[in-house]
């Protein structure tokens, strides 16, 4: 079955330290790669999305993921994180196929930000 | 503009009751879907609409749960003679386009909690 893997639950970090998170998805076949956030109180919110083209994806407040599809890996990284980063970070695939909408995410990864 | 709104926020009910869950997605959005988001888990895909046909129910976990889009537009998710076993955040999300590309980007709901006691 097709899945998706995110290898930390929680992370903890300090501020101004880099952070990468893992993430793995099993399917062979074409796929469009997604990193949600959800930050305290709020709703999912997209950070950043790979379809096609360069495999190295810039997305909002200084994220950005790289996609090794040798490795079938969509890792996400940022530099040097801070506190407001504080939110729980899905990993989301959608595998072309007999329905090409349908988001499979990992179970997520807790981030906790010291001040 | 406005994003995807979901009503209502929070739901208690009991054992066996029934309950409807709307979702109204952003306009223009010709693609709409459901998810189930269990405590510590991500989202599941519960079903998927292209205008107003279920273009993939697949995720439906069993015939208590039905959901319609009547007009393509608005949605609500019924799920009848609730189990305890229901509890969780359902979330709303709409495309512009569905079915994969550039287009498909879904854009989430606040949710609503479903809590059956």
């Amino acid at each position: 079955a097709q899945s998706v893997s995110q290898h930390n639950h929680h992370v903890i970090l300090s501020e101004a330290a880099s952070l990468e998170l893992g993430c793995n998805y099993s399917y062979g076949g074409t796929v469009n790669l997604f990193w949600y956030v959800q930050y305290p109180g709020q709703h999912l919110q997209l950070l950043l999305k790979y379809f096609s083209g360069d495999p190295l994806v810039k997305g909002i407040k200084g994220f950005e993921a790289e996609f090794i599809k040798s490795k079938f890996s969509f890792n996400l990284r940022k530099p040097s994180v801070q506190w407001s980063d504080t939110a729980e970070y899905f990993c989301a695939v959608i595998p072309w196929g007999s329905s090409a909408s349908k988001i499979i995410f990992g179970s997520g990864t807790r981030l906790s930000i010291r001040p | 503009g406005a994003g995807v709104s979901q009503t209502p926020s929070n739901k208690v009910t009991e054992k066996g009751k029934y309950v409807e869950l709307r979702c109204d997605p952003i306009s223009g959005h010709t693609a709409l879907y459901w998810y189930r988001q269990s405590l510590g888990q991500g989202p599941e895909f519960l079903i998927y609409f292209q205008g107003t046909g279920a273009a993939d129910d697949s995720g439906l976990p069993n015939d208590r749960f039905f959901a319609v889009r009547p007009e393509g537009s608005v949605s609500t998710l019924k799920i009848q003679r609730t189990e305890r076993g229901d509890s969780a955040v359902y979330l709303c999300a709409s495309s512009l386009a569905g079915g994969g590309g550039a287009a498909d980007t879904q854009y989430f709901g606040p949710g609503t909690r479903l809590t059956v006691l």
